[in-house]
């Protein structure tokens, strides 16, 4: 079957750093993605590991094992404009290029 | 630069009702399109998605419909809305000889009351 676990929620202070988790199990595997969305808006591309390791975009880097079926989103110098839902997404590897997604992490960043 | 529209941006229906969401893509050919819903506080639930004009590809049986009839152009159709049809829709596209990521339009808020 498909499954991708994400925390529902989680909590952090401004200027702190989070580790956002993702695990998955899924037929076939093409690479992760991780998109942000805030409320009502649509998700917005964060970033994308197909091999193992760390990939760091600024702030925020994402890290991948694929052995372990296992990711995490690392957002560092937390800013309040970084409170949103993070999604984690797998592609399968069928020419479709579908991505599955996991119900996704409401972070709050506090002051 | 490649652009995603969708209209209308919310829309509120009666049970029973028809719908005819429209999803456009700019700057781009023939790319891969997907209609995705997303019910209150949950995540993206994949509907359809096409490779091509008048290629579609159902994930979910229900009472809605897809077609492409353009090769920048997705629509998402039912002919009776249920109350568990609300929720957000969105559209993606990702480029066909690019790469993987798929890129959303800004979602249509469906209420069906």
């Amino acid at each position: 079957g498909q499954n991708i676990d994400q925390p529902t929620e989680m909590t952090a202070t401004e200027g702190a750093i989070v580790q956002i988790n993702c695990t998955y199990q899924t037929s076939g595997f093409n690479g992760l993605f991780w998109y942000q969305q805030h409320a009502g808006e649509a998700p917005t591309f964060l970033s994308y590991n197909v091999l193992d390791g760390l990939e760091e975009k600024g702030r925020f880097s994402s890290f991948l094992s694929r052995s372990k079926g296992y990711s995490y989103l690392l957002l560092k110098e937390l800013q309040m404009k970084d409170s949103a839902s993070y999604l984690c997404a797998v592609r399968e590897g069928d020419s479709s290029y579908k991505l599955i997604f996991g119900s996704g992490t409401r972070l709050l960043v506090r002051p | 630069s490649q652009t995603i529209h969708q209209w209308p941006a919310t829309l509120v229906q009666p049970v029973g009702s028809p719908l005819s969401l429209e999803c456009t893509v700019e700057g781009t050919s023939n790319p891969n399109l997907y209609w995705y819903r997303q019910a209150a506080g949950r995540g993206l639930q994949l509907l359809f998605y096409s490779v091509g004009i008048g290629q579609i590809s159902s994930e979910v049986p229900q009472n809605l419909s897809a077609s492409r009839p353009q090769d920048r152009q997705f629509i998402l159709s039912s002919k009776k809305l249920l109350l568990s049809d609300s929720g957000f829709y969105l559209c993606a596209w990702r480029s066909s000889g690019g790469l993987d990521t798929q890129y959303f339009g800004p979602g249509t808020r469906l209420t069906v009351l």
